[in-house]
C-alpha cells in the first residue's frame, strides 16, 4: 500500500493553462505538505495544513491555492501557468503538527512548455 | 532562519569502501536533525532521526551519524557501502521554534560493485 501518492506523476502542460495535482496519505497523519523542489534541487515549503486548516503559507504566488477537502488529502491548484513553475512538486504528511518526521510522495514532474 | 549545507553532490565509490557525508546547518537554538535517502524509482524515505540524548544516532542498513553540537554538524556515516546503497541522500533541520524543515540539496551517491 502506498503510503503517500500523488498524481498525476509527470504532467506537461502549456504555458497559460491551469493544472491541479493531488495528494493523498492513508497513513491518518494530521499534517500535510507541497514543496517545490527548484533547480538547485533544494525542497522549499509551499504550503503545510494541519487538519484541513492552512498553518504554513509561504511566498509563493497567489496562482498557487492548495485545497484540503479532509486530513487525508491535499491538492494543489495551479493557474495561468508559467515556465517558471516548471519543477518537481512533493506532497508529504507528518503525524501531526510539531513532528518533523515526514513521509515523501513520488513526486509530480510538472513541465511548463 | 535555518538553512542546511551539504558538499560533494556527487559521490562515486566502490563497494566495500567507507562513505560519510557532510551536514552543516545554520540555527543557533536547539534542532532536530534528519537524514532521508531516496533509492532509485522510490519515495524520499527517512533513513535516522536525532531529537535528544546520544549524539550517536544509528540508523537501518548500517547507517549512523554524529551530532556535533559545536560544529553545527550532523555527519552520515557507514564504515562499508554496498551497492544498494547507491541513492539519494538528503540531510533536514528543524530548529526549535520553526514550524517546518530546512532541506539541504543531497548528495547522489553512487556506488560501483
Amino acid at each position: 500500500d502506498t503510503a503517500v501518492s500523488q498524481t498525476p506523476k509527470y504532467l506537461v502542460t502549456q504555458m497559460g493553462n491551469d493544472k491541479s495535482i493531488k495528494c493523498e496519505q492513508n497513513l491518518g497523519h494530521d499534517t500535510m505538505y507541497w514543496y517545490k523542489q527548484d533547480s538547485k534541487k533544494f525542497l522549499k515549503i509551499m504550503f503545510s495544513y494541519n487538519n484541513k486548516e492552512l498553518i504554513i503559507n509561504e511566498t509563493v504566488p497567489n496562482r498557487f491555492s492548495p485545497k484540503s477537502p479532509d486530513k487525508a488529502h491535499l491538492n494543489l491548484h495551479i493557474n495561468s501557468l508559467e515556465l517558471g513553475d516548471s519543477a518537481v512538486y512533493f506532497c508529504a504528511s507528518s503525524p501531526r503538527q510539531g513532528s518533523y518526521e515526514q513521509y515523501f510522495g513520488p513526486g509530480t514532474r510538472l513541465t511548463v512548455t | 532562519a535555518q538553512s542546511v549545507s551539504q558538499h560533494n553532490h556527487h559521490v562515486i565509490l566502490s563497494e566495500a569502501a567507507s562513505l560519510e557525508l557532510g551536514c552543516n546547518y545554520s540555527y543557533g537554538g536547539t534542532v532536530n536533525l534528519f537524514w532521508y535517502v531516496q533509492y532509485p524509482g522510490q519515495h524520499l524515505q527517512l533513513l535516522l532521526k536525532y531529537f535528544s540524548g546520544d549524539p550517536l544516532v544509528k540508523g537501518i542498513k548500517g547507517f549512523e551519524a554524529e551530532f556535533i553540537k559545536s560544529k553545527f554538524s550532523f555527519n552520515l556515516r557507514k564504515p562499508s557501502v554496498q551497492w544498494s546503497d547507491t541513492a539519494e541522500y538528503v540531510c533536514a533541520v528543524n530548529g526549535y521554534g520553526n514550524n517546518r524543515l530546512a532541506f539541504g540539496k543531497g548528495n547522489q551517491v553512487v556506488v560501483i560493485p
